[in-house]
C-alpha cells in the first residue's frame, strides 16, 4: 500500500470549514483515496473515497489533485462532534484481502467552540 | 438498526483462558474483517474473510482463529490468552466489490 503523510494534529473553530490534507505521492493508478475517522472510544467510521474526481457526500467533500499525489478532506461546517482522529488511506477498491486497510497515525482534529 | 454489532463490549479474563468475541453485520456485505487496536491506538488488520478466502496477517499468532458460520457472522476465537492480547478488537464488513468498510463498536479485552 502507498504510504500517506498527514499532520499529527489540527484545530478548527466550530462552524468553520475543516480542511485536512494528505500526501500520497507514491499512489498507484488503481489505488483509491479513502478517509475514515475514529471518534474517541468508538469504532472507525467510513467517510468518503475517490479515485481522481472530486467527491461529495452528506458528511464531507474530497478534493484530489490532478496528479493524485495529494488530497484534502473538507468538513464544510465543523461541529464539536467532528472532533476525532482522521485517517487517510490509499488502497485498491476491492473488499477482499487486497483491500485491507492499513491505518497510519492520522490527524487528530480538535473542533473548538 | 445496528449495522455491525459485537458482543461482548467488555471482556475481562485471566491468562490462559479461551474466549470468543462475536460479530454480526446486517448490511448484506460479503467480506468481514477483524482489527486490533493496541494501547498506543494503532489499528492493525488481523484477518479478512469472505466465502472464498481467509487471509491471515502473518503477525497474528495461531492462537487466534476466525470462525464464520455464515456470511453475516465472523466470530473471533482466542486460545490461551496472554497479557499482550489486551486491546480493543474491532469487527468490520464491506462488499468484495469495493467501497468503505463499516466497523462495529469494538470489544475491549483485558487479560489479567
Amino acid at each position: 500500500d502507498a504510504k500517506t503523510t498527514q499532520p499529527p494534529s489540527m484545530d478548527c473553530a466550530e462552524g468553520r470549514a475543516a480542511n485536512l490534507p494528505c500526501n500520497h505521492s507514491t499512489i498507484s493508478g488503481n489505488e483509491y483515496v479513502y478517509w475514515y475517522r475514529q471518534i474517541h472510544s468508538q469504532g472507525p467510521q467510513y467517510i468518503i473515497h475517490g479515485l481522481k474526481n472530486n467527491e461529495t457526500n452528506e458528511m464531507a467533500s474530497l478534493i484530489i489533485t490532478e496528479d493524485r499525489k495529494s488530497s484534502t478532506l473538507i468538513l464544510p461546517h465543523a461541529t464539536l462532534r467532528d472532533t476525532a482522529v482522521y485517517y487517510c488511506i490509499v488502497r485498491v477498491n476491492y473488499g477482499g484481502s487486497q483491500g485491507n486497510l492499513i491505518f497510519g497515525k492520522g490527524t487528530k482534529l480538535s473542533v473548538k467552540p | 438498526d445496528t449495522a455491525v454489532s459485537q458482543t461482548p463490549k467488555y471482556l475481562v479474563t485471566q491468562m490462559g483462558n479461551d474466549k470468543s468475541i462475536k460479530c454480526e453485520q446486517n448490511l448484506g456485505h460479503d467480506t468481514m474483517y477483524w482489527y486490533k487496536q493496541d494501547s498506543k491506538k494503532f489499528l492493525k488488520i488481523m484477518f479478512s474473510y469472505n466465502n472464498k478466502e481467509l487471509i491471515i496477517n502473518e503477525t497474528v499468532p495461531n492462537r487466534f482463529s476466525p470462525k464464520s458460520p455464515d456470511k453475516a457472522h465472523l466470530n473471533l476465537h482466542i486460545n490461551s490468552l496472554e497479557l499482550g492480547d489486551s486491546a480493543v478488537y474491532f469487527c468490520a464488513s464491506s462488499q468484495t466489490s469495493g467501497g468503505g468498510q463499516y466497523f462495529g463498536p469494538g470489544t475491549r479485552l483485558t487479560v489479567t
